[in-house]
């Protein structure tokens, strides 16, 4: 069974950090590409970057781009998201999902399986 | 505001046919599939359709999917009490270079 568990959420303050990690179970997770994407507080989806699987080519949203980074260490079946600069508007559950296709370009990555999320709230 | 327009609301009675539509544009719905999540209350989003009309196995054939254009719909036939949640079309877009979503159905039974 197709199994992701995120983790790393928690309350930070304006201009601080976060790393989310989201381990994976039940495929071979290397050859598939990965996504994050948040949901605020009664709102809608919002993606937030995507990765291929050999991790070579990365994809960011305008709203996070120069703050987040995207990363994964295939031998350990573990994306993250490194978030820096912490905003009041990042406030969010974040979920990691993977991708419906095994290779292909950002095109190909629609979402597929996804975690149950992790609670990212930024606050002072 | 979302890139891809969705109603925010749609409603229907126990056995009926309802359809969500999702608009966009030739840079994301014209140039590339179309996905479609269902999120039920306090839960994760769950893939519904993929490739504009493709049903991942163990999603019910009551659950239909189109593209024509820059536009997409979602039918629900036989409309069940469960079926009440959030619906969420997706898909790629060339000009942002990312995954745009439309801004969410909430679909009420009736």
């Amino acid at each position: 069974e197709v199994q992701l568990l995120e983790s790393g959420g928690g309350l930070v303050q304006p201009g601080g950090s976060l790393r989310l990690s989201c381990t994976a179970s039940g495929f071979t997770f290397s050859i598939y590409a990965m996504t994050w994407v948040r949901q605020a507080p009664g709102k809608g989806l919002e993606w937030v970057s995507a990765m291929s699987g050999t991790g070579d080519i990365t994809y960011y949203a305008d709203s996070v781009k120069g703050r987040f980074t995207i990363s994964r260490a295939n031998s350990k079946n573990t994306l993250y998201l490194q978030m820096n600069s912490l905003r009041d508007e990042d406030t969010a559950v974040y979920y990691c999902a993977k991708s419906t296709e095994k290779y292909g370009s950002g095109r190909l990555w629609g979402m597929d399986v996804w975690g149950q999320g992790t609670t990212v709230t930024v606050s002072s | 505001q979302s890139v891809l327009t969705q109603p925010p609301s749609a409603s229907g009675t126990p056995g009926q046919r309802v359809t969500i539509s999702c608009s966009g544009s030739s840079s994301n719905i014209g140039s590339s599939y179309v996905y479609w999540y269902q999120q039920l209350p306090g839960t994760a989003p769950k893939l519904l359709i993929y490739r504009n009309n493709q049903r991942p196995s163990g999603v019910p054939d009551r659950f239909s999917g189109s593209k024509s254009g820059t536009s997409a719909s979602l039918a629900i036939s036989g409309l069940r009490s469960e079926d009440e949640a959030d619906y969420y079309c997706a898909a790629w877009d060339d000009s942002l270079s990312g995954w745009v979503f439309g801004g969410g159905t909430k679909l009420t039974v009736l």
